[in-house]
């Protein structure tokens, strides 16, 4: 079975301050991971996926196999980034299983 | 707007009534998948076509529930006999077909949803 879990359903951060979303998963084999992103109002898209190693709106995700985690970082809060982010986990051909999200507050 | 488009955006149905919603991926994307959301959870996975084949449905879709996409192209979610545990978003999302560079998955592109509300 795949599992993601997001510990923090809500993160409160200082505009300017650092970002983690955390994310740990849980699947047997070679998981692909991304994270998803839903801004007020909008529809959800892809932020970022960990085979790709790109750093999208500042933010940057490493996969740790030791430690199944995939957390979500970036240096420099903006309040643009205020949105429920979404972990997900594809182990098998299409299938996504998605975390319960975690919505981050930027404080002005 | 060329993203995947979904109809309606929202529905208020008396429970008992059978609801069919409305999915157009973007067009040329082969994989069309059905999610459902419910209030503080993430999207949960019903069923996945590659083309017009249904290849995968999760325990969720219980027997009321049927999705098709009879040409491949756009894809309908019936729900028999409304409960008000169907109360709930539910999401279409589409995909390319081949993503190379070794990728097995490629990225999803969701619609807007429609709202159910089973009264």
């Amino acid at each position: 079975a795949q599992r993601v879990t997001q510990p923090e359903k809500l993160l409160s951060v200082f505009k300017g301050a650092p970002v983690e979303l955390k994310c740990n998963y849980s699947y047997s084999g070679s998981p692909e991971l991304f994270w998803y992103v839903q801004y007020s109002r909008q529809r959800l898209q892809l932020l970022l996926r960990h085979i790709s190693r790109e750093s999208i709106k500042g933010f940057t995700a490493d996969l740790n196999k030791g430690e199944t985690s995939f957390h979500l970082k970036k240096p420099f809060a903006q309040e643009e980034d205020s949105a429920m982010y979404y972990c997900a986990l594809s182990g098998g051909y299409q299938k996504v299983t998605f975390g319960t999200g975690t919505k981050l507050q930027v404080i002005p | 707007d060329t993203g995947v488009s979904q109809d309606p955006r929202h529905k208020i149905t008396k429970r008992g009534q059978n609801v069919t919603f409305r999915c157009d991926p973007i067009s040329e994307h082969n994989r069309l998948y059905w999610y459902r959301q419910t209030l503080g959870q993430g999207p949960e996975f019903l069923t996945y076509f590659q083309n017009e084949a249904q290849l995968e449905k999760s325990r969720l879709l219980s027997d009321r529930f049927s999705a098709e996409r009879p040409k491949g192209s756009f894809s309908t979610l019936e729900i028999q006999r409304t409960e008000q545990g169907d109360s709930a978003m539910y999401l279409c999302a589409s995909s390319p077909r081949d993503p190379g560079r070794g990728l097995r998955n490629t990225e999803a592109f969701f619609g807007q949803g429609t709202r159910l509300t089973v009264v």
